[in-house]
């Protein structure tokens, strides 16, 4: 059963607009949340992270919201510019643990 | 430079013919972890291993052993492979901190035939 669902498989976005990526989770344990951005041939890399004791977390052009009583978090990434086109997969933990759990991921495009 | 590295990238097979995929990390990592990416599925835990000669289950370990002998290297081992491992598998490491960010090789493409 997927604990960390990303409904949306792709998002296309113009670049210098707003992209946002969602994602829902289901383990009111998790309380801790990453977004990781993968290119093709390469393996993720961390990009952000939030807390439970946090709704924001802000690194640059990277915002991630967190709204733990909906269990919805997403990726706020402003202004979009066509490097940003990546797959982004979000990952919950509880503060307990190191075991992640992945959602399916979001292919973003970002159209110059 | 920091890295995670597996081999090899491209892997061809036929069904029961025993595999290992290696995977070493630079860094020092007390953790180390393998996943498997799967259309539609996203990253699944395989096994993982909090330190050396420490190993547990993750989400999706049957078919797989691991072993962890020195902290730097963490090897996949296929005993007996089937089509459905059939899968894009990724290693990872972090430090023992917790919810430290994984760290990620770039990939062993498997096919099973």
């Amino acid at each position: 059963d997927q604990q960390v669902k990303q409904n949306s498989p792709s998002l296309s976005v113009q670049e210098g607009r707003i992209s946002i990526l969602n994602c829902d989770y289901t383990n009111s344990m998790f309380d801790y949340f990453l977004w990781y951005k993968k290119y093709p041939a390469e393996g993720p890399t961390f990009l952000i992270s939030i807390s439970s004791i946090k709704d924001k977390n802000e690194d640059g052009r990277f915002t991630v919201f967190l709204n733990k009583s909906a269990k919805h978090l997403s990726l706020h990434i402003v202004p979009s510019q066509p490097g940003d086109s990546a797959v982004y997969f979000c990952a919950a933990s509880r503060w307990t643990g190191n075991q992640f759990y992945f959602g399916t991921g979001t292919s973003l495009t970002v159209i110059p | 430079e920091a890295q995670v590295t597996q081999n090899p990238r491209y892997l061809i097979t036929v069904t029961g013919k025993k595999l290992t995929v290696t995977c070493s990390q630079n860094m020092n990592h007390e953790y180390m972890s393998w996943y498997r990416q799967d259309p539609g599925l996203g990253l699944r835990q395989i096994y993982y291993s909090m330190n050396v000669e420490v190993t547990d289950k993750g989400d999706v370990p049957e078919g797989y052993k691991v072993s962890r002998k020195e902290k730097r290297n963490f090897p996949l081992i296929l005993e007996s492979p089937s089509p459905n491992q059939t899968s894009l598998y990724f290693c990872a490491s972090s430090t023992s901190e917790t919810n430290s960010p994984l760290h990620f090789g770039n990939g062993t493409r498997l096919t099973v035939t």
